[in-house]
């Protein structure tokens, strides 16, 4: 059972260049949400989904897009890596809002 | 603006009661309150969660006063591989409509031997 897969696990960009942080769940979940975490801090919602086709704003919003085009995945796009930007990224899914939410193991991010 | 506050910090000794406390003034009518742990260099991992009075399950007891303005994690005797970060989590309405989850800085707990 795989749960939420991320990947990759490690990525290293310059600044300005662009990614996308892959998520990806396998139990059919509607609730889906983009997390980052700087060292020693607590999570910080970046953009969250609903259900396929419906996304919506976290607390720390920009410079990151997310579309949900299947159940499935959530891909996360850095449009110009800033060295801001360098923190551990996770993804969650969850059964409907208020579900419990189960979290992948995360991306290390390091723009330079 | 629903949101959660949490000592910063707490120390334990082994085999102690642990209870961490959380206050959430702006809880929702129809929101849960649910808590996570975060072991370094992992996401955090679901402990329990409750709407009101009690719950308990193999690892932990929630207790939720009629008010629910405040929810307090009991962890039974404590040993060292319970030393992590506990997170409460309620849930905030986005401009959508929908539920988002905001986490707050969470408990720093660690367990001395």
């Amino acid at each position: 059972n795989a749960g939420v897969t991320q990947t990759p696990k490690f990525q290293v960009l310059k600044t300005g260049q662009s990614m996308t942080l892959q998520c990806a769940q396998d139990m059919n979940h509607e609730y889906m949400s983009w997390y980052r975490q700087d060292p020693g801090m607590g999570l910080r919602l970046i953009h969250y989904s609903v259900g396929a086709g419906i996304t919506d704003q976290g607390e720390v919003p920009n410079g990151y897009n997310v579309s949900r085009s299947t159940t499935e995945d959530f891909p996360l796009r850095l449009l110009s890596a800033a060295p801001s930007q360098t923190s551990v990224y996770f993804c969650a899914s969850s059964y409907g809002g208020v579900g419990i939410q189960y979290f992948g193991a995360g991306t290390r991010l390091s723009v330079l | 603006l629903a949101k959660t506050t949490q000592p910063i910090s707490m120390d334990s000794y082994e085999g102690q009661e642990v209870n961490i406390t959380c206050s959430h003034n702006n809880i929702a009518t129809n929101d849960y309150i649910t808590w996570y742990q975060q072991f370094p260099s992992q996401g955090p991992r679901f402990i329990i969660q409750g709407y009101k009075t009690k719950v308990t399950n193999e690892v932990a007891s929630l207790f939720i006063p009629a008010d629910r303005k405040s929810s307090t994690l009991s962890l039974p005797r404590v040993s060292l591989s319970d030393t992590a970060v506990y997170y409460c989590l309620v849930g905030d309405m986005g401009a959508s409509g929908t539920y988002k989850y905001i986490f707050g800085t969470g408990t720093r707990l660690k367990v001395l031997a």
